[in-house]
This record gives structure tokens, C-alpha cells and sequence, in this order.
């Protein structure tokens, strides 16, 4: 597509459960980037995807957040039993270089209720 | 410990004023800075960037200047304008390989 595309735009869901976030990188970008802003904070790294290189996770804040690339393309991001202080908006970007080029999606806003 | 500081929350300047918004760094690794302007609902957008071998870059109103020494990175905006009401976030880059940093932004209002 042209640019990154997430989804879903919002999600409220309870706290417990289990969420999934997804990104549609732009085509051809082989790099891939997670990020969060909690309110009043800036953008928190996440994860970064590289290629078909081990994935940077040095972010993730705790066990409970996964993510993957699958064919080197669309990635998820996985919050199992999500808390109240995981409401965010989550971002993703992609990118052709590192670290150059960044194209952001316009995030999944989650709500933990 | 934040790496890349953004220590002003907020700036209100007035529309034709100079916009300055100012970024502090603690990695004397980073060779590469950038801005980003963010929206409200919408991704960060990149707006410039910097070279650690390079002390200004300029872009139509965006002008970054760097000071390696000091560890400071500040983005003018001249002349200012009310579609230039966002948030602005300053990011840097170490090694290859690595994702950006960023700071917490600063929210810049622009009144006419």
C-alpha cells in the first residue's frame, strides 16, 4: 500500500484479556518498528524487526508483550492479560534503511478497561 | 534514563514569531537527529534532519542547527503559522542497526 497501515484504529477491551495489533508495512520496506505513547510520554520503543535478522525486543516492557513479522512483512503485536497501564496509542513504522525514512501508521489506540 | 530530553512540554508563539524548539542529549554515540511532527490522530510525520557532521541544516522554514559539544539540538521555525500547531518530537540514531529514540515531545501552538 502507500503507507503503513494499523489495525484497529481503537480498542477498548477489558483488563485481562488478550489483544492483538497489526501493521501493514509499506511494500518493500524491510524494516519495521513498534512504538507506544502513554499519555504525556513521548514515543517509547517497542521492537524493532530487521530483515530476516533476530528481531531487537530490547523494549518490550514485560513478558506479556510479543510480536512477530511473518513473511518478512505484516507484524503483530500480542498484549496477553492486558492491565490498566497498557492503554496507549501503539505506533508502528516501517522503513526502507536504518534508521532513515521513517514512515509512521497513524496507531491502534488501545484502552484497558 | 532518557536518553533524548525534551524539557519544555509546551511553547505558544505568536503567527510570523520564531518558533524554537530545543532537545537535549546524554549518548555522545548518536551521529543522526531528526524531527518529527505529530498530529492529533495521526502518525508522527518526519520533518528534518541532521548529521553529526554537520552543524545546520535548513528546509524552507525549518531550519536544525547542532552543537556536538553541548549536546543540543534546536529546531527554528520562521515565520511561524497556525498549521505548524503540533507536537514535535526530537529522535537520534547510535549504531546501524538501531532504532530511533525519541524525546517526549513538545506541544508547539501557534496563534494568529
Amino acid at each position: 500500500g502507500a503507507g503503513v497501515s494499523q489495525s484497529p484504529s481503537n480498542k477498548v477491551t477489558e483488563k485481562g484479556k488478550d489483544v492483538e495489533l497489526r501493521c501493514d508495512p509499506i511494500s518493500g520496506h524491510t524494516a519495521l518498528y513498534w512504538y507506544r505513547q502513554s499519555l504525556g510520554q513521548g514515543l517509547e520503543f517497542l521492537i524493532y524487526f530487521q530483515g530476516n535478522s533476530a528481531p531487537d525486543k530490547s523494549g518490550l516492557p514485560s513478558d506479556r508483550f510479543s510480536a512477530e513479522r511473518t513473511g518478512g512483512s505484516v507484524s503483530t503485536l500480542t498484549i496477553q492479560r492486558t492491565q490498566q497501564e497498557d492503554s496507549a496509542v501503539y505506533l508502528c513504522a516501517s522503513s526502507l534503511t536504518t534508521p532513515y525514512g521513517y514512515t509512521f501508521g497513524s496507531g491502534t489506540r488501545l484502552t484497558v478497561v | 534514563d532518557q536518553q533524548v530530553k525534551q524539557n519544555s512540554p509546551s511553547l505558544s508563539v505568536q503567527e510570523g514569531r520564531i518558533s524554537i524548539l530545543n532537545c537535549d542529549y546524554t549518548n555522545s554515540m548518536f551521529d543522526y537527529f531528526l524531527w518529527y511532527k505529530k498530529y492529533p490522530a495521526e502518525g508522527p510525520t518526519f520533518l528534518i534532519s541532521i548529521s553529526s557532521i554537520k552543524d545546520k541544516n535548513e528546509d524552507g522554514r525549518f531550519t536544525v542547527f547542532l552543537n556536538k559539544s553541548a549536546k543540543h539540538l534546536s529546531l527554528h521555525i520562521v515565520p511561524s503559522q497556525p498549521g505548524d500547531s503540533a507536537v514535535y518530537f526530537c529522535a537520534a540514531s547510535g549504531q546501524a542497526g538501531t532504532a530511533l529514540i525519541f524525546g517526549k515531545g513538545t506541544t508547539l501552538s501557534v496563534s494568529s
